[in-house]
């Protein structure tokens, strides 16, 4: 049973707007969220974290959502380059399991 | 330079044959991770570890086996009895809790 979800397995923004990657969890233990970026036979790349006592982070051009109630979190990107063209993961850990639980992606593609 | 580092990276092996991928990684993180990806699917978590001597199977640990003798290798063993060998696997680095993990560059196994 997939815990961390990610509905929407693509999502085509023209450059210079807003991407909004959406998440989902099932896991209540879950406390540390985290948002990955991978282009095509490379590992992924970290790109934001989040910890559950908190409800937003922004690092530059990504700021991460996180709704606890909902048990939601989002990622937005502004302004979308064409460079973020890309498979974005979340992830998430908690409780008293260390591991990481991916969602199955979104490809993000930035139109010119 | 610090980093996570998989070899080989392309890997082609005859159907019933056992094979071993290999993952170092010098940043002194406890623990260790390896992933499956096949296409168009996310990140599945085949074994963990946080310490030497001990690892945990994750979720599709089947027709895989791990080692962790030391804390910079986890090497990973894809035996004959694992079914659909063939996709791209990663392993990946980092402290125990709340932190982020670091990926290595993956390695493609085909099994023909």
């Amino acid at each position: 049973d997939q815990q961390v979800k990610q509905n929407s397995p693509s999502l085509s923004v023209q450059e210079g707007r807003i991407s909004i990657l959406n998440c989902d969890y099932t896991n209540s233990m879950f406390d540390y969220f985290l948002w990955y970026k991978k282009y095509p036979a490379e590992g992924p790349t970290f790109l934001i974290s989040i910890s559950s006592i908190k409800d937003k982070n922004e690092d530059g051009r990504f700021t991460v959502f996180l709704n606890k109630s909902a048990k939601h979190l989002s990622l937005h990107i502004v302004p979308s380059q064409p460079g973020d063209s890309a498979v974005y993961f979340c992830a998430a850990s908690g409780g008293s399991d260390y591991k990481l639980s991916f969602g199955a992606g979104t490809t993000v593609t930035v139109r010119a | 330079d610090g980093g996570i580092t998989q070899s080989p990276k392309y890997l082609f092996r005859k159907e019933g044959q056992n094979v071993t991928l290999s993952c170092e990684q010098n940043l002194n993180h406890d623990a260790m991770y390896w992933y499956r990806q096949d296409p168009g699917q996310g990140l599945r978590l085949i074994y963990y570890s946080q310490i030497v001597n001990d690892f945990q199977k994750g979720d599709i640990a089947e027709g895989y086996s791990v080692s962790r003798e030391k804390k910079e290798s986890f090497p990973l063993t894809v035996t004959s009895a694992q079914k659909n060998p063939t996709a791209f696997y990663l392993c990946a680095s980092g402290y125990v809790l709340n932190t982020e993990a670091f990926f290595g560059q993956g390695t493609r196994l085909t099994v023909v």
